[in-house]
């Protein structure tokens, strides 16, 4: 079984500012994992993926994630936040081998940047 | 057009109607989905179609009725519904290969449903 833990409903950061978005998981098995963005009545748009690659994966709008084994971790960061960045966060873990319909999500961070 | 088309944005109906949710993806995936995502509440998978075939029925009560057509559209029917059903219903697809693992899912914009 998988499950994802994401620490913190809610994170505000100023515009500027480090966004670190926290995302622990846990697989029987190596895992794939995601992180997506969703803006306000909008879908789940992809952020970036890691799928046993390199450990540091980069993504789209200046997003990074690093995959930790020993921590079970796969936090998301970016360096200085955006006014166009407040959006709510999912990271969602998949089995290795398993399909896409196995995509497990955590609950959502919703990100504000305070101007 | 190109991804995953939603159609209605909003849908708000009574609790006796009958409505249909629409999905169209333009990706050539073969696999397509329905989640719904409640306030507060990690995001439900409620079916899976793969090859237009249903592989995954996740306990969804029978006021839900899935189609899949063909590979490019799948429905969601509606009928009976409880206001505890009012939630943003997303579709989704990917492109699922023999080894499977690391592909991710494209969403739809999703419906915005209200029972009343």
């Amino acid at each position: 079984a998988q499950s994802v833990t994401q620490l913190g409903s809610h994170v505000s950061v100023s515009e500027g500012a480090l966004v670190l978005l926290r995302c622990n998981y846990s697989s029987s098995v190596p895992p794939y994992l995601f992180w997506y963005v969703q803006y306000p009545n909008q879908g789940l748009q992809l952020l970036l993926k890691y799928t046993s690659a390199a450990t540091l994966v980069k993504g789209i709008n200046g997003f990074e994630a690093e995959f930790k084994k020993s921590e079970t971790s796969f936090h998301l960061t970016k360096p200085s936040a955006h006014m166009s960045d407040a959006a709510e966060y999912f990271c969602a873990v998949s089995d290795s081998g398993a399909g896409s319909y196995q995509l497990t999500f955590g609950k959502g961070t919703k990100l504000s940047v305070i101007p | 057009e190109t991804g995953v088309t939603q159609t209605p944005r909003h849908l708000v109906m009574g609790m006796t109607n009958k409505k249909s949710l629409k999905c169209e993806q333009h990706l050539g995936h073969n696999a397509m989905y329905w989640y719904k995502q409640s306030a507060k509440k990690p995001l439900e998978l409620m079916f899976v179609y793969s090859l237009e075939e249903r592989v995954e029925n996740n306990s969804v009560p029978s006021r839900f009725s899935p189609e899949c057509p063909n590979s490019s559209h799948l429905f969601l029917h509606l009928h009976t519904l409880q206001p505890e059903d009012s939630a943003l219903y997303l579709c989704a697809s990917s492109q699922e290969g023999d080894r499977g693992g690391g592909t991710e899912a494209f969403f739809g914009q999703g419906t915005r449903l209200t029972v009343v």
